[in-house]
């Protein structure tokens, strides 16, 4: 599987959009960049997955840049409740060892 | 909906005694995963089962580490005899068919 690089840390002010950049340069065609989040004594959280196209739910968008080779997830709104570890993952649909790596510690400011 | 339940979410012990870490996947889903998280190491892949298959054990760390998965909505982790090293906070997940993995929110365990 594809290996990821985020930054290690960033701070985003409670209310503004938080948009945590993903590099995956090595990805390939049927590997899908999936986002999952930990927050404090919690389990990863799924967030949103997606293959080529942008994608958007509840939580979050995810813009895929068209040679596939990053992205950025974008929380609109963001609040204190949000801060965590974020994991950018490539993997196959379906795929089954996910590697976390280290992520990106958002702190979300009052 | 109930999410993966693990228990117990702490549990002490002192080493060469045996831990027994338990999880219900939520229900309808087909794929369970052993996860260990560690300062060190991060989150690492344990085992994952199939239809209550054991598919691929090979991040289980030592033939101290077992797993079972009697039935589609129990699993046990077991360690015997436990060791100080392994001390880490335990998670199980689980996914139904090509949907994404859905995690507990783990067992922190001490050896002592």
């Amino acid at each position: 599987d594809a290996k990821t690089t985020q930054p290690p840390s960033m701070d985003c002010a409670e209310g503004r959009a938080a948009n945590l950049p993903c590099n995956h340069s090595t990805i390939s065609g049927n590997e899908y960049v999936y986002w999952y989040r930990q927050i404090h004594s919690q389990g990863p959280q799924y967030i949103i997955h997606g293959l080529k196209n942008n994608e958007t739910n509840e939580m979050a968008s995810l813009i895929i840049t068209e040679d596939r080779k990053s992205s950025t997830l974008i929380l609109p709104h963001a609040t204190l409740r949000d801060t965590a570890v974020y994991y950018c993952i490539v993997g196959q649909t379906g795929a089954n060892n996910l590697f976390f790596g280290t992520g990106t510690r958002l702190t979300v400011i009052p | 909906d109930a999410g993966v339940i693990q228990s117990p979410r702490h549990e002490v012990t002192e080493m060469g005694q045996e831990v027994t870490l338990r999880c219900k996947p939520i229900s309808g889903h087909d794929y369970l995963f052993w996860y260990r998280q560690t300062m060190m190491r991060g989150l690492e892949l344990l085992i994952y089962f199939n239809n209550n298959v054991p598919i691929d054990d090979s991040g289980m760390p030592e033939d101290r580490f077992s797993a079972k998965m009697p039935n589609a909505s129990f699993s046990t982790l077991k360690i015997q005899p436990s060791e100080p090293r392994d001390s880490a906070v335990y998670f199980c997940a689980s996914r139904v068919m090509n949907q994404p993995q859905h995690f507990g929110d783990g067992t922190r365990l001490s050896i002592l």
